[in-house]
């Protein structure tokens, strides 16, 4: 079946720090990845995505690209902020058929960013 | 406002007492989902819906029922909790099979 593996946390940075977060997954053909964030008592929210390999995905800053050679999908951020502070999880989508709309999460990685 | 809605937030209930969990969303979205987050597990899907009537299992369907006869709501049912089944539950939903919408979250306890 699917799987999702993320780095262990907790990650602490200061302020302005270079971020990275290690994503790889094993999956059968060509799965779909995202990155969503959770903020502190609140739900998941989709950060960004890539459909196919060598796509880069981008939002608010952050960037992930679809590395299929290395079956990774690692977040990084150039700059990051306090207001960063969150859960990061990975996670993957069927490539389709009638598995389509199930989802696998990595275990999450805990950022604290420090002023 | 657009949002995913699941009543209750909290529950406290006893090991074999049946209970549900309501979801609904106001967006006209085809796909619906229920996850639960367990801590160092992450998320884990349990069921998801890509339209009514449709439903299929995710990784952790055990011990879980899910109906979709209507487009709006997704109710999460246990038919007999166990404590194992105390987590974190989030519903979700979405225009296609990619969850872009959250509920805020049940965290249920069964002793």
């Amino acid at each position: 079946g699917n799987s999702v593996t993320q780095m262990e946390g907790p990650v602490t940075l200061s302020e302005e720090a270079f971020l990275t977060i290690n994503c790889t997954y094993t999956a059968t053909g060509y799965p779909s990845l995202f990155w969503y964030v959770q903020y502190p008592g609140e739900g998941l929210q989709l950060l960004l995505k890539a459909t196919k390999a060598d796509d880069k995905g981008s939002n608010k800053g952050f960037e992930a690209t679809y590395r299929k050679e290395t079956t990774s999908f690692h977040l990084e951020k150039g700059s990051v902020q306090v207001s960063d502070s969150a859960v990061y999880f990975c996670a993957l989508r069927s490539a389709g058929g009638t598995s389509y709309g199930k989802l696998t999460f990595g275990q999450g990685t805990i950022l604290t960013v420090h002023p | 406002e657009a949002q995913v809605t699941q009543n209750p937030r909290y529950l406290i209930t006893v090991t074999g007492k049946k209970l549900t969990v309501t979801c609904s969303q106001n967006m006209n979205h085809e796909y619906m989902s229920w996850y639960r987050q367990d801590p160092g597990l992450g998320l884990r899907q349990i069921y998801y819906s890509m339209n009514v009537e449709v439903t299929d299992k995710g990784d952790v369907p055990e011990g879980y029922k899910v109906s979709r006869k209507e487009k709006r709501n997704f109710p999460l049912i246990l038919e007999s909790p166990s404590p194992n089944q105390t987590s974190l539950y989030f519903c979700a939903s979405s225009i296609s099979g990619t969850p872009s919408h959250f509920g805020p979250g049940t965290r249920l306890t069964v002793l």
